[in-house]
């Protein structure tokens, strides 16, 4: 069984500070997945990394898969009210994905 | 373009009744799946469809729950003689048949099912 443990499991930081949440594995992972939950909504994907040692941008947020394609992080600069969320990410190899429990971070104002 | 939408929002049922959730997944997306989310639990697999075709049940938990596609659209989970146990948000996610091996999944903003 693949499992995918994400950390911290809660995070509440000031807006305007740096965050870096992380997605480990014991098992490789042909692609990761990040996605944002907010209340009420369903998931939504924010980045899809494919090869290891790969850095995506995308605006304040950065992510990174590992050079075994085993972890993976993701860092916010400058965080805003608006990153509140839950964040997941989650591993494939096929068409099923192995999904971590979330990290969710609230930016206070 | 509309999105993967889901009916109903909320369903509140007692304990041993029948409830049927439904889901629309994008136009072309031949890919669907079921979840469940529980509070601390993440999302948890339930079913995968591609096409009319169910390849994967393995994470149905019990006889109570089946799933059919009819056309190769529209979805219904059914879960029979309700328990407590069974509440939770129930997610749909829909997608191409990935390239690469790669299965990006646009999620319906789920059912709120709650069993007294």
């Amino acid at each position: 069984t693949q499992l995918l443990e994400q950390s911290p499991q809660f995070l509440s930081i000031q807006e305007g500070e740096n965050l870096t949440v992380y997605c480990n594995s014991s098992s490789v992972f042909s692609s990761l997945q990040w996605y944002r939950q907010e209340p009420g909504e369903g998931p939504v994907l924010l980045v899809t990394v494919v090869t290891g040692g790969e850095v995506k941008k995308l605006k304040r947020l950065t992510f990174q898969f590992g050079d075994a394609r085993k972890d993976s992080s993701l860092h916010i600069t400058a965080a805003q009210p608006g990153d509140t969320g839950l964040y997941l990410c989650a591993g494939g190899s096929n068409y099923k994905l192995t999904f971590g429990k979330g990290t969710l971070l609230t930016v206070n104002p | 373009g509309a999105g993967v939408s889901q009916s109903p929002s909320n369903k509140v049922t007692e304990k041993g009744k029948d409830v049927e959730l439904r889901c629309d997944p994008i136009s072309g997306h031949t890919a669907l799946y079921w979840y469940r989310q529980s509070l601390g639990q993440g999302l948890e697999f339930l079913i995968y469809f591609q096409g009319n075709s169910a390849p994967d049940k393995s994470g149905l938990p019990s006889d109570r729950f089946s799933a059919e596609r009819t056309g190769g659209s529209v979805s219904t989970l059914t879960i029979q003689r309700t328990q407590q146990e069974d509440s939770a948000v129930y997610l749909c996610a829909s997608t191409k048949t990935g390239t690469s091996g790669i299965y990006e999944q646009y999620f319906g903003p789920g059912t709120r099912l709650t069993v007294t």
